[in-house]
């Protein structure tokens, strides 16, 4: 069963900073089709979580550009430009490769300083 | 708009059943698949089960299987989990999600209902 490891498990950042998760799998994402299936996504306090970042690095629809993500193979990272107090909440990163079992890393919780 | 409202959660007793819905809009139900995702009380999101577009594949985890079972009715464009043999650690809120192909397979969930909260006690 792959394993999705992300870090830190928490940061505090301050308005305006840059932040940084780290998402590395047990294996590789990468499908024979040449997409990887690595998906962030981000909980708000008290909501349901909701799509940021699809196959690696584009954006669903109404993300602000000050998230990006990148990596490959094992290793990816999800980037805010600019950390918002909107950003905070818990963000996970999540494998569709390895099915039938979709596996989501185990969140990585944002405050803001 | 899309919008996902699931129901049926509530408090059981260990060995009980409880069978959740999701009624959706703002898509055409029939053409995607879709899947149910829990999240125990404080803890991070676990996959559960999930269904092709047709119906006719289905798909869970190990912890589930054989006691949870899903279901369509492309009619009501309403998604269900019957959940049976209910557990203390199935305790959880349980999201339905809309997979983004229709044919179970690599994609992500685009868009997750609000959830609802399922508590197995004695």
């Amino acid at each position: 069963e792959i394993v999705m490891t992300q870090t830190p498990l928490s940061l505090s950042v301050t308005p305006g900073q840059p932040a940084s998760i780290s998402c590395k799998s047990s294996q590789s994402l990468l499908h024979s089709n040449g997409k990887t299936y690595l998906y962030w996504y981000l909980q708000k306090p008290g909501q349901s979580p909701q799509l940021l970042i699809y196959e690696v690095s584009n954006r669903f629809s109404g993300v602000p550009d000050r998230f990006s993500g990148s990596g490959s193979g094992t290793d990816f990272t999800l980037k805010i430009s600019r950390v918002e107090a909107e950003d905070v909440g818990v963000y996970y990163c999540m494998q569709s490769i390895h099915l039938p079992f979709y596996t989501f890393g185990q969140g990585t919780k944002l405050e803001i300083k | 708009e899309v919008q996902l409202l699931e129901s049926g959660g509530g408090l059981v007793q260990p060995g009980e059943s409880l069978r959740l819905s999701c009624a959706v809009s703002g898509f055409t139900f029939s053409n995607y698949a879709m899947s149910w995702v829990r999240q125990a009380p404080g803890k991070g999101l676990e996959w559960v089960s999930a269904i092709s577009g047709s119906g006719v594949s289905t798909y869970y985890a190990d912890s589930v299987k054989g006691r949870f079972t899903i279901s369509r009715d492309d009619s009501k464009s309403t998604l269900y989990l019957q959940m049976n043999s209910l557990r203390a650690e199935d305790t959880a809120v349980y999201y339905c999600a809309k997979l983004e192909r229709y044919s179970y397979g690599p994609t992500q969930f685009d868009y997750w209902g609000q959830g609802t909260l399922v508590t197995v006690s004695s």
